[in-house]
């Protein structure tokens, strides 16, 4: 369903430090799961993904951690720069049709010099 | 990944009447989708826009209210009808085809109804 709320969690992180930001799934049958990033007055960018068969997939500077036990996806970035500062969403494909995200409530990455 | 395009990128637009956003990919694609994004929030997917095929809504979205072409591969319009207040939102298309999972997104249509 949709997320309620104005107010998106906050992560304030001094440029250089690693970056994790974390997300809880509702879906135990989801088989894939996307990582978004929404800067000011855009459309959502790809990140990385990930499907339910791994638990940790890497990137350029990106990694995604799954954990279906706990329905959990985490995202870190390493080396956090100022042009990382957004909103991220993660994203789950409920399973039942390709394509169908479900997405996160969202977390705003504040970079700070 | 595939170049996406809205027109038009916002609107203001008066209650009751209607607006048609477009949606252009660079190349073809197999899937196109169609999402509401409220001021300050996530994501909801409005419906799947299926070529040569009606599109398929989600809960709480009906055709009436928003209407959605797909005449070919690399085109899709929604549009949102008999608009009020609650209807401002960014309206956002995206792409995918079903051989990857992957999905990309559009800049979005900022539309807001007075």
């Amino acid at each position: 369903g949709e997320s309620v709320g104005l107010h998106l969690p906050t992560l304030s992180v001094q440029e250089g430090d690693n970056s994790i930001i974390n997300c809880a799934y509702s879906n135990s049958a989801s088989d894939y799961f996307i990582w978004y990033k929404q800067e000011s007055g855009k459309g959502p960018q790809f990140i990385i993904d990930i499907r339910s068969n791994m638990d940790k997939r890497q990137g350029q500077r990106v990694t995604v951690l799954l954990n279906k036990t706990v329905k959990h996806l985490s995202l870190q970035i390493a080396a956090t720069q100022p042009g990382d500062s957004a909103v991220y969403f993660c994203a789950e494909n409920l399973g039942d049709s390709w394509g169908k995200l479900q997405f996160g409530a969202g977390t705003q990455v504040v970079v700070t010099p | 990944s595939a170049v996406i395009s809205q027109k038009p990128s916002r609107d203001i637009c008066q209650r009751g009447t209607s607006l048609t956003i477009q949606c252009q990919v660079d190349s073809q694609v197999t899937m196109m989708f169609w999402y509401r994004q409220q001021p300050g929030q996530s994501l909801t997917l409005i419906a799947t826009a299926n070529q040569g095929s009606e599109a398929t809504y989600e809960s709480g979205f009906v055709i009436d209210k928003f209407p959605i072409s797909r005449p070919n591969l690399t085109f899709s319009t929604l549009t949102v009808s008999n608009m009020s207040p609650e209807d401002s939102s960014i309206y956002l298309c995206s792409v995918g085809e079903t051989s990857s999972y992957e999905q990309y997104f559009g800049p979005g249509t900022r539309l807001t109804v007075t």
